[in-house]
């Protein structure tokens, strides 16, 4: 099985920071991840497919990169609202592997 | 619109059985996997089960391979997921996700507990 890793686990940011989370594959997972963002008592809500495409609807200050083992998603200022927990999921083979989660919080 | 509806949670005994439902809308249901996602609360997401569109393949997390089963009708664009010898571990809120998890219902809570 695929494991995810993904890192920080809580970091403090301010409004206009620009922010990066990384998720790392166990193996080789071409460019298939997928990052999501999480408010408290919300469903999931998908950022971004295919390691770097923007969800229809999804603000532009949000990207992903990477491909192979390495990724990363990039919030490129903070808004209030982007604070929240994010995840990544490799969606590769299954079973799909969601990485341990990132709670932003405001500094 | 996308629709997934989850039902089918609630209150079991260690070692009890229940099955939920996701009922799909808005789109063709054959031509897309579709996923179990659970959350404990306070807790990370954590992908269960999968029945992919395009054959009757299941996958499924060691945590549950053996005690879970998953099942769809695509008569009713309705996928199931059976969950025998459920344990406290299993409690969290349950959710159907499309394909690649790009559409999610609105979950529904299982709680093992005596």
């Amino acid at each position: 099985d695929i494991q995810m890793t993904q890192s920080p686990s809580t970091m403090s940011a301010s409004v206009g920071d620009r922010v990066t989370i990384t998720c790392r594959a166990s193996q080789g997972i071409s460019n298939y991840l997928a990052w999501f963002q999480q408010k408290p008592g919300k469903v999931p809500k998908r950022l971004i497919y295919v390691a770097s495409s923007l969800q229809s609807g999804v603000p532009s200050r949000f990207s992903g990169s990477g491909s192979g083992t390495e990724f990363t998603l990039t919030i490129s200022s903070l808004q209030p609202e982007d604070f929240a927990t994010y995840y990544c999921l490799q969606h590769n083979s299954y079973p799909y592997t969601f990485g341990q989660g990132t709670k932003l919080e405001i500094k | 619109e996308v629709q997934l509806l989850e039902s089918g949670g609630g209150l079991v005994q260690p070692g009890g059985s229940l099955r939920l439902s996701c009922a799909a809308s808005g789109f063709t249901f054959t031509s897309y996997a579709i996923n179990w996602v659970r959350q404990t609360p306070g807790k990370g997401l954590e992908w269960v089960s999968g029945f992919s569109g395009s054959s009757d393949s299941t996958y499924y997390a060691d945590s549950v391979k053996g005690r879970f089963t998953i099942s769809r009708d695509n008569s009713k664009n309705t996928l199931y997921l059976q969950m025998d010898s459920l344990r406290a571990e299993d409690t969290a809120i349950y959710y159907c996700a499309r394909g690649w998890c790009d559409s999610w219902g609105q979950g529904t809570l299982v709680t093992v507990s005596s």
